[in-house]
């Protein structure tokens, strides 16, 4: 069973700093590009950034909101996913999910439950 | 950046009713048109990919459809479980990009 476990999540000044992790199990994470997508509160989706696989050399691609300031790693040995946030704005807060590529284009077919960043003063 | 627009934004419907929702992309993405459903506090869950293509374990009462710009999310008898909020997602090109949602509300 594939299961994605986030943690790391909690409240953050503005301006300050936050890593996220995404720990992986019930498939084969190396071969797996990983992704961020992030959900304000009551609002929609809207995608952070993904990594690719060794193969790929580990490439990124980031969205222009977060470029810059957030950094997507993985270290395939623990199976495990990361997002490091610098300079958080509180247009930063949201619940970040990571979510699995398919392997056959850039959908998502397995989610974690999610971990709450909150930026505020 | 592909902007993509979903219509209604809330739909208030029956258990039974069919109900279809509207995937507009700014510009074309062939079929790489994926659809999620998600229910208050849960991760998103996909539904449809490549626009028609129904992911595992998902009941056939569900079906996409369309090419190009214009897409749909057909569901054909709506059941109580099916009340959620959903998103469309071009495959495309980066930056990927979610619809702003359609909230479908019991009636």
């Amino acid at each position: 069973e594939v299961q994605l476990v986030e943690s790391g999540g909690g409240m953050v000044q503005p301006g300050g700093s936050l890593r996220l992790s995404c720990a992986a199990s019930g498939f084969t994470f190396s071969e797996r590009i990983m992704d961020w997508v992030r959900q304000a509160p009551g609002k929609g989706l809207e995608w952070v950034g993904r990594i690719r696989d060794k193969a790929n050399r580990y490439t990124t691609e980031y969205a222009a909101s977060v470029r810059g300031r957030f950094t997507i790693s993985r270290d395939d040995s623990k199976n495990s996913l990361f997002l490091q946030m610098n300079s958080l704005n509180t247009e930063d807060t949201a619940v970040y999910y990571c979510a699995k590529d398919s392997g056959s284009g850039k959908y998502f077919d397995y989610w974690g439950q999610g971990a709450l960043v909150t930026v505020s003063s | 950046d592909i902007q993509m627009t979903q219509s209604p934004s809330t739909l208030s419907a029956s258990v039974g009713d069919r109900v279809t929702i509207t995937c507009r992309a700014s510009q074309s993405i062939g079929a790489l048109l994926a659809w999620y459903q998600q229910k208050p506090g849960k991760a998103p869950k996909l539904l449809i990919s490549k626009a028609s293509n129904l992911d595992s374990g998902v009941p056939a009462r569900f079906s996409g459809s369309g090419s190009g710009t214009e897409f749909t999310l057909t569901i054909s008898s709506l059941q109580p479980d099916d009340f959620a909020t959903y998103y469309c997602q071009q495959c495309n090109t980066y930056p990927i990009t979610f619809g702003q949602g359609t909230r479908l509300d019991i009636k």
